[in-house]
């Protein structure tokens, strides 16, 4: 998946523990973002990075943080998960091409939280 | 605000038929358009894309899109689908000049190739 590793790639959780999702790219790219996938709704972003230390949130940021302490890492966390989590999370990078914002994503981490 | 909609959720057609997944869009501004294909169990693939130029796009695997600016659609056609061709495409649509996080995905099309 073009340099980008997501891990872990399944997690099984329970309700109230802390969740914490890796995504790791080689390409060097200064955007990174955080997807979650769920069926009938797509893909809506929960937050976004465009450098270190440097984040946005998107659609769906309740409940998501990220931090970004390095360009190759981001990392997503659940502080207490809900049920309502459990979903499919992708990380994705930008290659900006004339302004055009174009992402390639990782494999995919398969949440659940019972 | 952008949005963009995926008329069909399901598609099934027959192996060697003909296929259009239809995407509309709505925006104010200057866009760019992709469609992104997800095989079972995997992550998103760039199918093909529409930065600006020629309206008629090709990409990968003999998939081809027409951007269509009165109409506001970018639709997915393949002449002869295989089996191989069964997964899930979504749409997405970005503005030029709107913020990194602003590209918007529709709710994707499952498309099924029966033999």
């Amino acid at each position: 998946d073009a340099g980008i590793t997501q891990s872990p790639r399944h997690k099984v959780t329970e309700t109230g523990t802390p969740v914490t999702l890796r995504c790791h790219q080689t390409e060097n790219h200064r955007y990174m973002y955080w997807y979650r996938q769920d069926p009938g709704h797509g893909l809506r972003l929960i937050h976004y990075s465009y450098g270190v230390k440097d984040t946005d949130k998107g659609e769906v940021s309740d409940g998501y943080s990220v931090s970004r302490s390095k360009t190759e890492d981001f990392l997503l966390t659940l502080e207490s998960a809900t049920s309502s989590q459990t979903s499919v999370y992708f990380c994705a990078i930008s290659g900006t091409v004339t302004g055009a914002n174009v992402l390639t994503f990782g494999a995919g981490s398969r949440l659940t939280v019972l | 605000a952008q949005s963009v909609t995926q008329l069909d959720s399901q598609v099934p057609v027959f192996e060697e038929a003909p296929v259009e997944l239809r995407c509309n869009y709505s925006s104010s501004v200057s866009v760019y358009l992709f469609w992104y294909v997800q095989y079972p169990n995997q992550g998103l693939q760039l199918l093909l894309k529409y930065l600006s130029g020629s309206t008629l796009v090709k990409g990968i695997n003999g998939f081809e899109a027409e951007f269509n600016k009165s109409q506001t659609s970018f639709h997915l056609r393949k002449p002869s689908v295989h089996i191989s061709d069964t997964a899930e495409y979504f749409c997405a649509v970005g503005d030029y000049g709107g913020s990194q996080g602003n590209l918007i995905f529709g709710k994707g099309t499952k498309l099924s190739v029966k033999p």
